[in-house]
């Protein structure tokens, strides 16, 4: 099946800087990668995904790559303010449909003031 | 307002009793799911359904049951608890173009 890695799995930068999480992949079929943002007591929300078709997407201070050659994807949050401290999880799917998602062991993000 | 559902938030259960986590989403998603969050190994897929009526394996499904009776709900029943089954649930559900939806969680305890 499909083994997600994902590092570092914490991260601390300082308000303003630039913060990258970068995630491999196992299954060359996999074609749907979506990232999502869990805070504390809450379950994890989506961000922002990147279908295999697609080599970069952005949405605001948020971009993803993908390099399926490589078969890892990376998250880039640009201006980091406080509340993006949280838990960062990638994951992957073989399919579009997402049914089986595999995910990555989290990136515990810190933004210092 | 429109998502998931989750009750409880909170379980402590002894070893061997039984109970089921409620799942509901008002959001008419065909595909819902399970999954479980253990420390430093991310979420988990328990159980996965496609529709009312349809359900599967995920990768970590021993220990559970599940059933789809409606589109809305999607209970997962643990049997007989064990301590490895201490976690954190999530349900999600998922619309084609828009990804998962989650839920807040339930923390159980098993003791």
């Amino acid at each position: 099946g499909e083994n997600v890695e994902q590092h570092p799995s914490t991260l601390s930068v300082q308000e303003g800087d630039s913060a990258v999480i970068k995630c491999t992949y196992s299954d060359s079929a996999s074609n749907y990668f979506p990232w999502y943002k869990q805070e504390l007591g809450k379950g994890p929300q989506l961000i922002i995904d990147i279908r295999s078709n697609v080599g970069e997407k952005k949405d605001q201070r948020i971009a993803v790559t993908l390099n399926k050659t490589a078969k890892h994807f990376s998250l880039h949050i640009t201006e980091t303010q406080p509340e993006d401290s949280a838990v960062y999880f990638c994951a992957a799917s073989i399919n579009n449909a997402g049914n089986m998602l595999t995910f990555g062991g989290g990136t515990r993000l810190m933004v210092k003031p | 307002n429109a998502g998931v559902t989750q009750t409880p938030k909170f379980q402590v259960l002894k070893t061997g009793q039984s109970m089921t986590l409620q799942c509901a989403q008002d959001m008419n998603h065909e595909y819902m799911s399970w999954y479980r969050q253990d420390p430093g190994m991310g979420l988990r897929l328990i159980h996965y359904s496609v529709g009312a009526g349809i359900t599967d394996q995920g990768e970590v499904p021993n220990g559970y049951n599940v059933s789809r009776s409606t589109t809305e709900d999607f209970p997962l029943r643990l049997l007989s608890a064990a301590p490895s089954q201490t976690s954190v649930y999530f349900c999600a559900s998922r619309h084609p173009a828009e990804g998962y939806t989650f839920g807040s969680g339930t923390r159980l305890t098993v003791v």
